[in-house]
């Protein structure tokens, strides 16, 4: 069973930093690619980031580009995210998602934790 | 990026009825590349359709979707339940992938 758990979330002043983690089981985690997705309280979901299997290609929102890194350590069937220059606006609910296809970054997000989430508030 | 709008924002309807749910992109989404997905309350998403048209592992056939080019479908043939719940379209043919604003299908 694929199981993705989220972690690292918590309140963070603005203009600091924080680091995500996601646990990936049931799965062979290197033949994925991994996303993050948000969803602001009470709002919609929102595509961060996303890194291919062997961490080749990446890619960001414009909201976050230049402030956000993901990363993935494959001989530790873990996904992350560095966030640095937290801004209010980046209080959402943050989700690991797996890509739905094999060996491709396709975007298409296939299975999905249960989220951490991050609170910017000073 | 491509900006997606969903319409309506609310539809109000009663088990066994159809559901037809539009999404429309600001520009062409490459290969059909869009995917619609299903949100309840206090849950994660979970991928319905993707390549516009091909329903994921365990979807219901009563979920179907249509389109291409700028203008996408998702249809529910007869509401059920559980199918209570707010879908989105997603764009991934283009990064930044993208997703619209969401239509929340509620029981009348």
């Amino acid at each position: 069973e694929v199981q993705l758990v989220e972690s690292g979330g918590g309140l963070q002043q603005p203009g600091r930093s924080l680091r995500l983690s996601c646990a990936a089981s049931g799965f062979t985690f290197d033949d994925y690619a991994m996303h993050w997705v948000r969803q602001a309280p009470g709002k919609g979901l929102e595509w961060v980031s996303g890194i291919s299997w062997n961490s080749a290609t990446t890619g960001y929102a414009d909201s976050v580009k230049g402030r956000f890194t993901i990363s993935r350590d494959n001989a530790k069937n873990s996904l992350y995210l560095q966030m640095n220059s937290l801004r209010t606006e980046d209080t959402a609910l943050y989700y690991c998602a797996k890509d739905r296809l094999w060996g491709s970054y396709s975007g298409t997000l296939g299975y999905w934790g249960q989220g951490t989430l991050v609170t910017v508030s000073s | 990026e491509i900006v997606l709008t969903q319409s309506p924002g609310t539809l109000s309807l009663s088990p066994g009825e159809r559901a037809t749910l539009s999404c429309r992109a600001s520009q062409s989404v490459s290969s059909s590349y869009l995917a619609w997905y299903q949100q309840k309350p206090g849950q994660a998403p979970r991928l319905l359709i993707y390549g516009a048209s091909s329903r994921a592992t365990g979807i219901p056939d009563r979920f179907s979707g249509s389109g291409s080019g700028t203008d996408f479908t998702l249809t529910i043939s007869r509401l059920e339940p559980e199918d209570f719940a707010v879908y989105y379209c997603q764009q991934y043919g283009n990064s930044p992938f993208t997703f619209g604003p969401g239509t929340k299908v509620d029981i009348k």
